[in-house]
C-alpha cells in the first residue's frame, strides 16, 4: 500500500510569494491534518480535514489555509509569504473517520523563503 | 494544550532494552497515550498508543501507570535504526480531529 505523497518535496520562495503545497492520502484514509515543524517551535498543527470539511484548526494567521478534494487529496496554501514560513510542511492520513491520534505522516514539503 | 514531560536525551547500547520515560500527569480519564518517533529528515512515525492496558505490537511495549501519570515505552532490543526522536503526546482518540500536540520529544542515541 502506498504511503502518504507529498509534492513538491523541495521548494524555495521568496518574501511575498504564495505556495501550494499537495498531499495525498494512503488510500482509504478520508482524513488529513497538517503540520508545520520549524527548529523553534517544533511540530505544530495547522488544520485537519475530512471529507471536504475542515474539522479542526491551529493557531495560525489566515494566510494559511487549505482545502480537501473529494478524493481525500489535499492541499495547503501560504499567501504572502514571510521568511518565519521557512519550515517542514507535513501531511498526515488517519484511517479512522473521526480523526484519532494514529496518523501515518508524509515525508513532507520543505520550503525556504527567501 | 495537553502536555507531557520528557527527558531531553537518552542513550542505549545496540542489543539492550530502550525504556523511554514519559510525565502526563495532566491527563484526563478518556484521553489516549501516543507514541511517535522521527528519524531525521523525515516524517514521524506511530508507534503505539493505549488508554489504561499495557499494549504490546511488532515496534514496542506501552507501559502505562495504574494512575495513568506516567508511561515508558519500551524498544526491546534497540538497533542503530531506532536512533531518533521519541515523543510521547496524549489526546482525547476519536475526538482530537486530527490534533496531536508535539513536546520536543526525546532523542534517543543508539550507540554499537
Amino acid at each position: 500500500k502506498a504511503g502518504v505523497t507529498q509534492t513538491p518535496r523541495y521548494l524555495i520562495k521568496t518574501r511575498g510569494q504564495q505556495v501550494t503545497l499537495s498531499c495525498s492520502p494512503i488510500s482509504g484514509h478520508r482524513s488529513v491534518s497538517w503540520y508545520q515543524q520549524t527548529p523553534g517551535q517544533g511540530l505544530q498543527f495547522l488544520f485537519e480535514y475530512f471529507s471536504e470539511t475542515q474539522r479542526n484548526k491551529g493557531n495560525f494567521p489566515g494566510r494559511f489555509s487549505g482545502r480537501q478534494f473529494s478524493n481525500s487529496r489535499s492541499e495547503m496554501n501560504v499567501s504572502t509569504l514571510e521568511l518565519g514560513d521557512s519550515a517542514l510542511y507535513l501531511c498526515a492520513s488517519s484511517p479512522h473517520g473521526r480523526g484519532t491520534g494514529e496518523l501515518f505522516f508524509g515525508e513532507g514539503s520543505r520550503l525556504t523563503v527567501l | 494544550d495537553a502536555k507531557t514531560t520528557q527527558p531531553t536525551s537518552m542513550d542505549c547500547a545496540e542489543g539492550r532494552a530502550a525504556n523511554l520515560p514519559c510525565n502526563h500527569s495532566t491527563i484526563s480519564g478518556n484521553e489516549y497515550v501516543y507514541w511517535y518517533r522521527q528519524i531525521h529528515s523525515q516524517g514521524p512515525q506511530y508507534i503505539i498508543h493505549g488508554l489504561k492496558n499495557n499494549e504490546t505490537n511488532e515496534m514496542a511495549s506501552l507501559i502505562i501507570t495504574e494512575d495513568r501519570k506516567s508511561s515508558t515505552l519500551i524498544l526491546p532490543h534497540a538497533t542503530l535504526r531506532d536512533t531518533a526522536v521519541y515523543y510521547c503526546i496524549f489526546g482525547a482518540g476519536g475526538t482530537s480531529y486530527g490534533k496531536l500536540t508535539f513536546g520536543q520529544g526525546t532523542i534517543l542515541t543508539v550507540h554499537p
